[in-house]
């Protein structure tokens, strides 16, 4: 089945540093979706993004889905943004979910 | 306003007793889904369904029931079955059943069995 990969595992940041977060997939899909795990545990959808760019605020999200291959970046980073950052892809009307990035951003 | 609710949120369990674990949803969504998650891991399928009166395994099913009896609701009933019941469930509902399709959490339930 398909295998997703992100990296870093972990990224520790100083509040306002720009971040990249990078998620990797071994087949073609017909989605893909980053979600922000916040340390109360909730999911919120920030990007669903098969293929292209989008941007909402200090985030940004880019989809080569060619390349297999999805980029979530954040800019001027607060404290709020700490979390865990997930992507997933669709494979048989499933999610298949990355292991996470564990983001924490120190003020 | 529109979303899914999970409830209670934290939910204590003795060994041995099944317990029942509810979502709903007023989106209108057809497919909801069930997850886990372990403490510092990702999210694994424990059922899903596409449609009222239907549910298909996902990848950790075993100790776990549902049913879908209406199109709001998708209550997961934790068996005594379940070897490692302590875990996070969220449920999470989506706009349709093809493979173009996002996914919408709802806050979770912590359930702790001692």
């Amino acid at each position: 089945g398909i295998q997703v990969e992100q990296s870093p595992p972990d990224l520790i940041l100083q509040e306002g540093a720009n971040s990249t977060l990078r998620c990797n997939f071994s087949d073609s899909v017909n989605n893909l979706q980053w979600f922000h795990q916040n340390p109360w545990g909730q999911l919120i959808n920030l990007f669903y993004i098969p293929s292209g760019t989008k941007q909402n605020g200090r985030l940004s999200a880019t989809t080569v889905a060619t390349e297999r291959y999805s980029l979530l970046y954040i800019s001027s980073s607060q404290t709020t943004d700490s979390g865990v950052y997930f992507c997933a892809v669709t494979s048989n009307y499933q999610l298949i979910w990355g292991a996470g990035t564990k983001l924490i951003i120190k003020p | 306003d529109g979303g899914i609710t999970q409830s209670p949120k934290y939910l204590f369990r003795k060994e041995g007793q099944n317990v029942t674990l509810s979502c709903e949803q007023n989106l209108n969504h057809d497919a909801m889904y069930w997850y886990r998650q372990d403490p510092g891991q990702g999210l694994r399928l424990i059922y899903y369904s596409q449609i009222v009166n239907d549910f298909q395994k996902g990848d950790i099913a075993e100790g776990y029931s549902v049913s879908r009896e209406k199109k709001e609701s998708f209550p997961l009933t934790v068996t005594s079955a379940q070897k490692n019941p302590t875990a996070f469930y969220l449920c999470a509902s989506s706009t349709g059943t093809g493979v173009s399709y996002e996914q919408y959490f709802g806050p979770g339930t912590r359930l702790t069995v001692t």
